[in-house]
Protein backbone atom coordinates (compact mmCIF):
# COMPACT_ATOMS: atom_id res chain seq x y z
CA UNK A 1 0.00 0.00 0.00
CA UNK A 2 1.19 3.23 -1.24
CA UNK A 3 1.66 6.00 2.25
CA UNK A 4 2.81 9.54 1.02
CA UNK A 5 4.35 11.92 4.04
CA UNK A 6 4.31 15.43 4.08
CA UNK A 7 6.44 17.87 6.91
CA UNK A 8 6.03 20.26 8.69
CA UNK A 9 2.30 20.00 8.76
CA UNK A 10 2.01 24.03 9.62
CA UNK A 11 4.64 26.27 8.69
CA UNK A 12 4.68 29.92 9.70
CA UNK A 13 7.45 31.96 8.16
CA UNK A 14 8.64 35.34 7.98
CA UNK A 15 8.44 37.15 4.72
CA UNK A 16 11.94 37.21 2.21
CA UNK A 17 12.95 33.36 4.17
CA UNK A 18 13.86 30.24 2.32
CA UNK A 19 12.23 27.68 3.39
CA UNK A 20 11.99 23.42 2.34
CA UNK A 21 8.85 21.34 2.20
CA UNK A 22 9.36 17.86 2.51
CA UNK A 23 7.35 14.38 0.75
CA UNK A 24 8.26 11.11 1.40
CA UNK A 25 6.98 7.98 -0.05
CA UNK A 26 6.77 4.30 0.71
CA UNK A 27 6.59 2.32 -2.27
CA UNK A 28 8.51 2.30 -6.02
CA UNK A 29 6.81 5.48 -8.51
CA UNK A 30 8.44 8.07 -10.53
CA UNK A 31 5.32 10.25 -11.09
CA UNK A 32 4.71 13.10 -8.21
CA UNK A 33 2.10 15.78 -8.41
CA UNK A 34 2.37 19.11 -6.41
CA UNK A 35 -0.68 20.98 -5.22
CA UNK A 36 -2.28 24.08 -3.94
CA UNK A 37 -5.00 24.70 -2.30
CA UNK A 38 -6.48 28.02 -0.65
CA UNK A 39 -8.83 28.08 2.32
CA UNK A 40 -12.08 26.93 0.86
CA UNK A 41 -11.31 26.45 -2.59
CA UNK A 42 -10.46 23.64 -4.70
CA UNK A 43 -7.03 22.28 -5.93
CA UNK A 44 -4.35 24.04 -8.58
CA UNK A 45 -1.77 22.05 -9.90
CA UNK A 46 1.30 23.94 -9.40
CA UNK A 47 4.05 21.04 -10.87
CA UNK A 48 4.15 17.28 -12.51
CA UNK A 49 7.65 15.51 -11.69
CA UNK A 50 8.24 12.52 -13.98
CA UNK A 51 11.33 10.91 -13.43
CA UNK A 52 14.54 10.94 -11.19
CA UNK A 53 16.10 14.19 -11.03
CA UNK A 54 13.08 16.32 -12.05
CA UNK A 55 13.42 19.84 -11.50
CA UNK A 56 10.62 22.32 -11.58
CA UNK A 57 10.86 26.07 -10.89
CA UNK A 58 7.53 28.52 -10.67
CA UNK A 59 8.35 31.92 -9.94
CA UNK A 60 9.08 31.40 -5.98
CA UNK A 61 8.72 27.83 -6.10
CA UNK A 62 10.80 25.08 -7.15
CA UNK A 63 10.28 21.20 -6.81
CA UNK A 64 12.46 18.19 -7.14
CA UNK A 65 12.01 14.55 -7.48
CA UNK A 66 14.73 11.79 -5.97
CA UNK A 67 13.09 8.33 -6.97
CA UNK A 68 16.03 6.45 -5.28
CA UNK A 69 15.00 8.41 -2.09
CA UNK A 70 11.40 8.40 -2.56
CA UNK A 71 12.04 11.81 -1.90
CA UNK A 72 10.37 15.30 -3.39
CA UNK A 73 10.75 18.61 -1.98
CA UNK A 74 9.21 21.69 -2.61
CA UNK A 75 11.71 24.89 -2.06
CA UNK A 76 10.09 28.21 -1.27
CA UNK A 77 12.11 30.98 -1.92
CA UNK A 78 11.78 34.68 -0.58
CA UNK A 79 8.64 34.00 0.55
CA UNK A 80 5.60 36.39 0.11
CA UNK A 81 2.25 36.23 1.73
CA UNK A 82 0.52 35.13 -1.49
CA UNK A 83 2.41 31.86 -1.00
CA UNK A 84 0.18 31.53 1.81
CA UNK A 85 -1.91 28.40 1.16
CA UNK A 86 -1.67 24.14 1.92
CA UNK A 87 0.43 22.64 -0.60
CA UNK A 88 0.03 18.97 -1.02
CA UNK A 89 2.24 16.62 -2.58
CA UNK A 90 0.66 13.44 -4.75
CA UNK A 91 2.04 10.32 -5.83
CA UNK A 92 0.56 8.05 -8.60
CA UNK A 93 0.51 4.17 -8.60
CA UNK A 94 2.58 2.68 -10.54
CA UNK A 95 -0.32 1.07 -12.56
CA UNK A 96 -1.59 4.94 -13.27
CA UNK A 97 -4.84 4.93 -11.93
CA UNK A 98 -4.69 6.09 -8.52
CA UNK A 99 -3.60 9.04 -6.64
CA UNK A 100 -2.37 8.90 -3.01
CA UNK A 101 -2.16 12.45 -1.45
CA UNK A 102 0.09 13.75 1.47
CA UNK A 103 -1.29 15.17 4.51
CA UNK A 104 -0.60 18.58 3.31
CA UNK A 105 1.61 21.24 4.89
CA UNK A 106 -0.05 24.68 5.60
CA UNK A 107 1.95 27.35 4.84
CA UNK A 108 1.09 31.05 6.22
CA UNK A 109 3.71 33.73 5.43
CA UNK A 110 3.93 36.44 7.60
CA UNK A 111 4.62 40.29 7.25
CA UNK B 1 -14.27 26.95 -20.53
CA UNK B 2 -16.21 25.58 -16.90
CA UNK B 3 -13.60 22.35 -16.53
CA UNK B 4 -15.08 19.90 -13.73
CA UNK B 5 -18.37 21.30 -12.21
CA UNK B 6 -20.02 19.71 -9.13
CA UNK B 7 -23.27 20.00 -7.66
CA UNK B 8 -24.36 21.12 -5.44
CA UNK B 9 -22.01 23.20 -3.27
CA UNK B 10 -23.61 22.77 -0.23
CA UNK B 11 -25.90 20.53 1.63
CA UNK B 12 -27.00 19.51 5.16
CA UNK B 13 -28.62 16.04 5.69
CA UNK B 14 -29.82 14.17 8.35
CA UNK B 15 -28.48 10.93 9.55
CA UNK B 16 -30.15 8.24 7.16
CA UNK B 17 -31.47 10.19 3.92
CA UNK B 18 -29.73 9.95 1.08
CA UNK B 19 -28.20 12.16 -1.61
CA UNK B 20 -26.40 12.37 -4.94
CA UNK B 21 -23.64 13.99 -5.60
CA UNK B 22 -23.06 15.36 -8.85
CA UNK B 23 -19.70 15.67 -11.21
CA UNK B 24 -19.72 16.28 -14.67
CA UNK B 25 -16.37 17.55 -16.81
CA UNK B 26 -16.06 19.22 -20.77
CA UNK B 27 -12.57 18.53 -21.08
CA UNK B 28 -13.07 15.06 -23.03
CA UNK B 29 -10.86 12.79 -20.34
CA UNK B 30 -11.61 9.43 -19.85
CA UNK B 31 -10.54 9.11 -15.82
CA UNK B 32 -12.94 10.53 -13.17
CA UNK B 33 -12.37 10.28 -9.39
CA UNK B 34 -14.27 10.93 -5.98
CA UNK B 35 -12.79 12.41 -3.13
CA UNK B 36 -12.97 13.65 0.70
CA UNK B 37 -11.12 15.45 2.51
CA UNK B 38 -11.36 15.85 6.24
CA UNK B 39 -10.79 18.38 8.18
CA UNK B 40 -6.47 18.60 7.82
CA UNK B 41 -6.14 16.06 6.11
CA UNK B 42 -5.11 15.21 2.37
CA UNK B 43 -7.55 13.92 0.18
CA UNK B 44 -8.38 10.03 -0.26
CA UNK B 45 -9.77 8.15 -3.28
CA UNK B 46 -13.00 6.27 -3.04
CA UNK B 47 -13.98 5.48 -6.12
CA UNK B 48 -13.09 5.73 -9.97
CA UNK B 49 -13.47 5.36 -13.04
CA UNK B 50 -10.50 5.07 -15.65
CA UNK B 51 -13.17 5.06 -18.47
CA UNK B 52 -16.80 4.97 -19.46
CA UNK B 53 -18.61 2.05 -18.29
CA UNK B 54 -16.15 0.69 -15.79
CA UNK B 55 -15.87 2.13 -11.85
CA UNK B 56 -13.57 0.69 -9.12
CA UNK B 57 -13.11 0.76 -5.16
CA UNK B 58 -10.60 3.57 -3.74
CA UNK B 59 -9.24 3.86 -0.48
CA UNK B 60 -12.32 4.65 1.45
CA UNK B 61 -15.33 2.83 -0.81
CA UNK B 62 -17.62 2.10 2.18
CA UNK B 63 -21.10 3.58 2.53
CA UNK B 64 -20.80 4.90 -1.55
CA UNK B 65 -21.83 3.74 -4.41
CA UNK B 66 -20.97 5.89 -7.65
CA UNK B 67 -22.11 5.45 -11.25
CA UNK B 68 -20.54 6.59 -14.59
CA UNK B 69 -23.37 7.87 -16.41
CA UNK B 70 -21.61 9.14 -19.38
CA UNK B 71 -18.03 10.12 -20.74
CA UNK B 72 -18.81 13.24 -19.09
CA UNK B 73 -20.64 12.62 -15.75
CA UNK B 74 -19.86 10.87 -12.21
CA UNK B 75 -22.08 10.78 -9.47
CA UNK B 76 -21.70 9.65 -6.07
CA UNK B 77 -24.55 8.04 -4.13
CA UNK B 78 -24.86 8.00 0.12
CA UNK B 79 -27.13 5.59 0.06
CA UNK B 80 -27.75 6.56 4.04
CA UNK B 81 -25.86 8.76 5.21
CA UNK B 82 -23.81 8.98 8.64
CA UNK B 83 -22.53 12.00 10.78
CA UNK B 84 -18.88 10.15 9.71
CA UNK B 85 -20.07 11.04 5.80
CA UNK B 86 -19.53 14.78 7.13
CA UNK B 87 -16.86 15.89 4.65
CA UNK B 88 -15.90 17.96 1.35
CA UNK B 89 -15.96 16.10 -1.73
CA UNK B 90 -14.21 16.32 -4.74
CA UNK B 91 -14.58 15.37 -7.91
CA UNK B 92 -11.57 15.02 -10.32
CA UNK B 93 -10.55 14.05 -14.28
CA UNK B 94 -7.65 13.23 -16.03
CA UNK B 95 -6.55 11.97 -19.66
CA UNK B 96 -6.50 7.90 -18.60
CA UNK B 97 -3.54 6.50 -17.56
CA UNK B 98 -1.58 9.39 -18.62
CA UNK B 99 1.51 11.87 -16.18
CA UNK B 100 -1.21 15.14 -17.03
CA UNK B 101 -2.54 16.30 -14.01
CA UNK B 102 -5.99 15.69 -12.65
CA UNK B 103 -8.32 18.76 -12.73
CA UNK B 104 -10.34 19.22 -9.86
CA UNK B 105 -13.68 20.53 -9.13
CA UNK B 106 -14.60 23.34 -6.32
CA UNK B 107 -15.89 20.49 -3.97
CA UNK B 108 -19.20 19.90 -1.98
CA UNK B 109 -19.30 20.41 1.47
CA UNK B 110 -21.91 17.81 3.18
CA UNK B 111 -22.75 18.08 6.67
CA UNK B 112 -24.70 15.21 8.12
CA UNK B 113 -26.72 15.86 11.34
Amino acid sequence: ELKVEQNPLFLSMQEGKNYTIYCNYSTTSDRLYWYRQDPGKSLESLFVLLSNGAVKQEGRLMASLDTKARLSTLHITAAVHDLSATYFCAVLNNAGNMLTFGGGTRLMVKP
Amino acid sequence: NAGVTQTPKFQVLKTGQSMTLQCAQDMNHNSMYWYRQDPGMGLRLIYYSASEGTTDKGEVPNGYNVSRLNKREFSLRLESAAPSQTSVYFCASSVAYSNQPQHFGDGTRLSIL
